[in-house]
């Protein structure tokens, strides 16, 4: 069984639309819940995280993590072309700063 | 503050050959992380550094392998390379004592191996 699965897409929205991204993992020690979000052609940078479980809002992103089921999730309002991207979570850290990354979610937002 | 740097950024080697990639992490950052990005299997962990020693390897066969100097530069090479190899190769530094351990990744080197 893999770490991390992901949801692998890829997902064409419209502009404005409501996004949602997955993913489940198989580790109940993990403590933080990293989204990470990438370019083409560009490395992956961190576009929030949660600590535990919950929900974490920043602007139109809120992350939502629920340890119980090991279930988490991102989800975009009001989406826009500028979201276009792969979005990869990555729940950890294990052993320092070993993350378990998920295979991305590649989003289209058409204007 | 100059981000994470990875020379080359695009390479073409052939099977059998071996290849160096270098990563300069942030200044003052001591951790560097080595990941692999393919289509098929997304992210996977390679190795981690501190302070010039290895302190966690991923499922990689030895022909990969990793180093880092004084100064945190790190640099990984791939010997006998194969065509599963053809990969884009990330690295990543992160900040001591930040509890997170938020990755800071370079734009990677692109490895095509014919």
């Amino acid at each position: 069984q893999k770490e991390v699965e992901q949801d692998p897409g890829p997902l064409s929205v419209p502009e404005g639309a409501i996004v949602s991204l997955n993913c489940t993992y198989s580790n109940s020690a993990f403590q933080y819940f990293m989204w990470y979000r990438q370019y083409s052609r560009k490395g992956p940078e961190l576009l929030m995280y949660t600590y535990s479980s919950g929900n974490k809002e920043d602007g139109r992103f809120t992350a939502q993590v629920d340890k119980s089921s090991k279930y988490i999730s991102l989800f975009i309002r009001d989406s826009q072309p500028s979201d276009s991207a792969t979005y990869l979570c990555a729940p950890g850290p294990h052993n320092f700063n070993k993350f378990y990354f998920g295979s991305g979610t590649k989003l289209n937002v058409k204007p | 503050k100059a981000g994470v740097t990875q020379t080359p950024r695009y390479l073409i080697k052939t099977r059998g050959q071996q290849v160096t990639l270098s990563c300069s992490p942030i200044s003052g950052h001591r951790s560097v992380s080595w990941y692999q990005q393919t289509p098929g299997q997304g992210l996977q962990f390679l190795f981690e550094y501190f302070s010039e020693t290895q302190r966690n390897k991923g499922n990689f066969p030895g022909r990969f392998s990793g180093r880092q100097f004084s100064n945190s530069r790190s640099e990984m090479n791939v010997s006998t390379l194969e065509l599963g190899d053809s990969a884009l190769y990330l690295c990543a530094s992160s900040q001591p004592g930040q509890d997170t351990g938020e990755l800071f990744f370079g734009e990677g080197s692109r490895l095509t191996v014919l």
